[in-house]
């Protein structure tokens, strides 16, 4: 079926930087757009950016630009998000979720990573 | 830039129609999506392009989309839809926007 795994859960210093894995598999990695989305503790959702797998295109929220990068191994299924210069406001629970690809929702979701800058 | 608004939090009877609304300007041009969260677990999608529902997600679930509001109809709640539902929407540059989110609450 269908999944995205991602990695555990993250400790980090205020100004450094964490990268999170996303290990997708049930179907074929490089034909779906890969975002990237998180949520602070008690609050909404928000959008980080999405990578083209196939190519390795990026694009970023303009909130995150300069600070986020999204990369990706196709030889081994799996997309990564790094954050750099990490404050207290990046604690958040961090997800990957794949592009539907027939509209543009995000149809599988990853369990989630929490990211905590203390 | 864009906006999506959603009220906090709607409540239900078991049994009845729940209707969540999200606002936007003229966001009936644009294709809104759907998502359901309950605590501790990642988003579900529900519906997506205004109506369209993924498979295995009840018919109970539909959207609708026109003028400055899209509406998520939950028909027949049931004890197992509490949760926190968003909208979102593609945003110019290709970009994604989600509204705040609302809690529904079944009384």
């Amino acid at each position: 079926q269908v999944q995205l795994v991602q990695s555990g859960a993250e400790v980090k210093k205020p100004g450094a930087s964490v990268k999170v894995s996303c290990k997708a598999s049930g179907y074929t990695f490089t034909g779906y757009y890969m975002h990237w989305v998180r949520q602070a503790p008690g609050q909404g959702l928000e959008w980080l950016g999405w990578i083209n797998p196939h190519s390795g295109g990026t694009n970023y929220a303009q909130k995150f630009q300069g600070r986020v990068t999204l990369t990706r191994d196709t030889s081994i299924s799996t997309a990564y998000m790094e954050l750099n210069r990490l404050t207290s406001d990046d604690t958040a629970v961090y997800y990957c979720a794949r592009d539907h690809g027939i509209s543009n929702a995000m149809d599988v979701w990853g369990q989630g990573t929490t990211v905590t800058v203390s | 830039s864009y906006v999506l608004t959603q009220p906090p939090s709607v409540s239900v009877a078991p049994g009845q129609t729940a209707r969540i609304t999200c606002g936007g300007n003229n966001i009936g041009s644009k294709s809104v999506h759907w998502y359901q969260q309950k605590p501790g677990q990642a988003p579900v999608l529900v519906v997506y392009d205004d109506s369209d529902r993924p498979s295995g997600i009840p018919e109970r679930f539909s959207g609708s989309n026109s003028g400055n509001t899209a509406t998520l109809t939950i028909s027949r709640v049931e004890a197992g839809d509490e949760a926190d539902y968003y909208c979102q929407v593609w945003d110019t540059s290709d970009h994604r926007l989600f509204g705040g989110g609302t809690k529904l609450t079944v009384l």
